[in-house]
């Protein structure tokens, strides 16, 4: 079965400061990922997926990049963190006909 | 933008009643998930339901779908307070990738 891990689970940054939060999966390979935002009280928001290594495709745009250099790595980044991007990250790995395996999430607060 | 609207926004019960919770879509899907966060945590994958069926279930849970009506239903039966979280739901579309939208979530909360 897969498994996802994701670090840190909790992180304060300040505004201006830069990003990198890295999701990597065991148990599969050649995985679709796919990062989400969780605000507070609201359903999740796709960010980027990815099908293979290199390629990232954006859903919304904003102050953040995602990466993928490895198979089983994703990895999310901004250059300068604004207040809005506060939120809770979500790492996501699908399992073919059987949905989506979550990471356990970093909680963002950018001060 | 959110394709699933689940309904109610939050939902109290006692334990060992029946708990539903409904998800109205507005698009043509492939299939229909639904999943359980609990506080703080990751989503847990709970039930997939494709779009040529109708009904399905798994342990306590029962998911219904109704593509004419664009909605689909979570029943959870004989409820026990480890139940309580929140429930998505998520749509995948006919699209050529997969990806998964998800509605707002219903809080349930299950009182001893």
């Amino acid at each position: 079965s897969q498994t996802i891990h994701q670090w840190p689970a909790t992180l304060v940054q300040p505004v201006g400061s830069p990003l990198s939060l890295e999701c990597t999966v065991e148990g599969t390979s050649n995985p679709n990922l796919y990062w989400y935002r969780q605000a507070a009280g609201r359903g999740l928001q796709l960010l980027f997926y990815s099908v293979g290594i290199g390629q990232i495709s954006s859903e919304v745009p904003q102050n953040l990049s995602a990466s993928r250099p490895q198979d089983r790595q994703f990895i999310l980044s901004s250059k300068k963190l604004l207040l809005s991007d506060s939120g809770f990250y979500l790492c996501a790995c699908q399992r073919a006909a059987y949905g989506y395996t979550f990471g356990s999430g970093t909680r963002l607060t950018v001060v | 933008s959110q394709q699933g609207e689940e309904d109610p926004q939050a939902l109290s019960i006692q334990e060992g009643e029946n708990a539903t919770m409904n998800c109205s879509y507005k698009t043509s899907i492939n299939n229909l998930q639904w999943y359980r966060q609990n506080s703080g945590r990751g989503l847990v994958h709970l039930i997939l339901i494709r779009s040529n069926e109708r009904e399905k279930h798994s342990g306590r849970l029962r998911v219904t779908l109704d593509t004419s009506k664009k909605s689909s239903s979570l029943l959870i039966t004989a409820s026990r307070a480890a139940d309580t979280a929140s429930y998505f739901c998520a749509t995948g579309s006919n699209s050529g990738y997969s990806t998964l939208t998800f509605g707002k979530g219903t809080m349930l909360l299950v009182s001893p």
